[in-house]
C-alpha cells in the first residue's frame, strides 16, 4: 500500500518554462512533506520542505504547495533550467518517535534547451 | 556532507552468501535509516533505528537485519543474499526531530549474482 504517490514518472520540460511535479498521500497523520533531488550516482538530496501548517513554502526558484483537504502537494521550478533534469522524490513524515520518511516512486524531470 | 559515510561503495555476491553493509556518521545523530532504491519502487524503507540497540522493521525489511551497538554505525546484513536484493541502498541520518531533513550517504550498489 503505497503510502506516497507520485503518478508521473517522467516529465519534460522547456528551459525557461515552469515544471510542476506533483505528489499525492493517503495518510491524515503525515505532518511534514519534503522533496528530494537525485543525480544518476549519488545519493538523494534535500530540496525543500513544508509543514503541515502551512500551505506555502519558497526558496528561490523552488516553490512547495500543500492542500490538506486533497492530500495533495507540488513542487513548482521556475524558470526551469537544464541542470534540473533529476529524479525527484517527495516524502512525508509521520512524526512520533521514530521520525520515518516514507518516499513516492519518484518523477524523471527533463528539461530541454 | 552530513558525515556520512558508507562502506562498500559496490559488491557483487554470489546468492546464498552473507553480507553486511555498513553506515558511519561523525555527528552523533539518534535517527538513522537504511533505504533501497529500485526502478518504479523509488526509496523504500529497511530498517531504521532511534538510538543505540533501538531498531526497527521498515516497509520491505524481510531478509535484512540491522544493528546498532554504537551511535556512529548502522549496519544492515542480508542473511542469504538473494537476487531480488540487488539494488542500491542508501543510509539516511536524520539530526533532531521531525521537522528536520534527513541526509543520505552515497549509496551501496550491490549485485547478488
Amino acid at each position: 500500500d503505497q503510502q506516497v504517490k507520485q503518478n508521473s514518472p517522467s516529465l519534460s520540460v522547456q528551459e525557461g518554462r515552469i515544471s510542476i511535479l506533483n505528489c499525492d498521500y493517503t495518510n491524515s497523520m503525515f505532518d511534514y512533506f519534503l522533496w528530494y533531488k537525485k543525480y544518476p550516482a549519488e545519493g538523494p538530496t534535500f530540496l525543500i520542505s513544508i509543514s503541515s501548517i502551512k500551505d506555502k513554502n519558497e526558496d528561490g526558484r523552488f516553490t512547495v504547495f500543500l492542500n490538506k483537504s486533497a492530500k495533495h502537494l507540488s513542487l513548482h521550478i521556475v524558470p526551469s533550467q537544464p541542470g534540473d533534469s533529476a529524479v525527484y522524490f517527495c516524502a512525508a513524515s509521520d512524526g512520533g518517535a521514530t521520525n520515518k520518511l516514507i518516499f513516492g516512486t519518484g518523477t524523471l524531470l527533463a528539461v530541454q534547451p | 556532507d552530513a558525515g556520512i559515510t558508507q562502506s562498500p561503495r559496490h559488491k557483487v555476491t554470489e546468492t546464498g552468501t552473507p553480507v553486511t553493509l555498513r553506515c558511519h556518521q561523525t555527528e552523533n545523530h539518534r535517527y538513522m535509516y537504511w533505504y533501497r532504491q529500485d526502478p518504479g519502487h523509488g526509496l523504500r524503507l529497511i530498517h531504521y533505528s532511534y538510538g543505540v540497540k533501538d531498531t526497527d522493521k521498515g516497509e520491505v525489511s524481510d531478509g535484512y537485519s540491522v544493528s546498532r551497538s554504537k551511535t556512529e554505525d548502522f549496519l544492515l546484513t542480508l542473511e542469504s543474499a538473494t537476487s531480488s536484493q540487488t539494488s542500491v541502498y542508501f543510509c539516511a541520518i536524520r539530526p533532531r526531530d521531525r521537522s528536520t531533513e534527513a541526509f543520505f550517504g552515497q549509496g551501496t550498489r550491490l549485485t547478488v549474482v
